[in-house]
């Protein structure tokens, strides 16, 4: 069955620190993918997405993700988090092959600050 | 802001009720979204509808319903409700059908307690 995991519901790492939040799809045809961020009591907010070209892919707030077919990954990083990162990060894809379809979530990851 | 409004914040009712959520989608956007989001099962995608017609379905229970209406303003109706429906719903919008070339924008969602 088509999946997304997301390894770790709770990453930790100090203030200035490098962020990487791991993700991992289960399809034999690539997915549309995607990183959501969730701050507490709001909606959700795209970070960045892959649908084709570059696999690298910049968003905001600095964070970027890789897309590698090989390993089927679309691990999330960025260099030097920052207190505000504090939030949940979700993983997204769509296994369709694009359309109209909704996205399939991740179980989420709640990304701490520590300063 | 993401432009995306929904009505109400909060929501407090008993089992065997039915409700309504209201939701305003981003000006210009045909497409909405609607997704669960709870502690048992994580973010899943309900429905869509573009442009007043249902385009795609997901996890969404027959005892749920939705329509977009001329104004393009959804509404989901939940019906028959039991404890396990408490959750905040997300709707989402979007310009046109395609995921792979529109952004999804969340609202705030609402909170459904049932009890």
């Amino acid at each position: 069955a088509q999946s997304v995991t997301q390894l770790g519901s709770h990453v930790s790492v100090s203030e200035g620190a490098l962020v990487l939040l791991r993700c991992n799809y289960s399809s034999s045809v690539p997915p549309y993918l995607f990183w959501y961020v969730q701050y507490p009591n709001q909606g959700l907010q795209l970070l960045l997405k892959y649908t084709t070209g570059a696999t690298l892919v910049k968003g905001i707030n600095g964070f970027e993700a890789e897309f590698k077919k090989s390993e089927t990954s679309f691990h999330l990083t960025k260099p030097s988090a920052h207190m505000s990162d504090a939030a949940e990060y979700f993983c997204a894809v769509i296994f369709s092959g694009g359309g109209a379809d909704g996205l399939t979530f991740g179980k989420g990851t709640h990304l701490i600050i520590q300063p | 802001d993401s432009g995306v409004t929904q009505t109400p914040k909060h929501l407090i009712t008993a089992t065997g009720q039915r409700v309504t959520l209201r939701c305003s989608p981003r000006s210009g956007d045909l497409s909405v979204y609607w997704y669960q989001q709870s502690l048992d099962q994580g973010l899943q995608f309900l429905i869509q509808y573009y442009n007043g017609e249902e385009r795609a379905k997901g996890n969404i229970l027959e005892r749920f319903s939705a329509q977009q209406f001329p104004d393009l303003h959804s509404e989901l109706n939940l019906s028959s409700l039991e404890l396990g429906d408490s959750a905040l719903y997300f709707c989402a919008s979007s310009v046109g059908i395609g995921i792979t070339t529109d952004t999804q924008y969340f609202g705030p969602g609402t909170r459904l307690t049932v009890l």
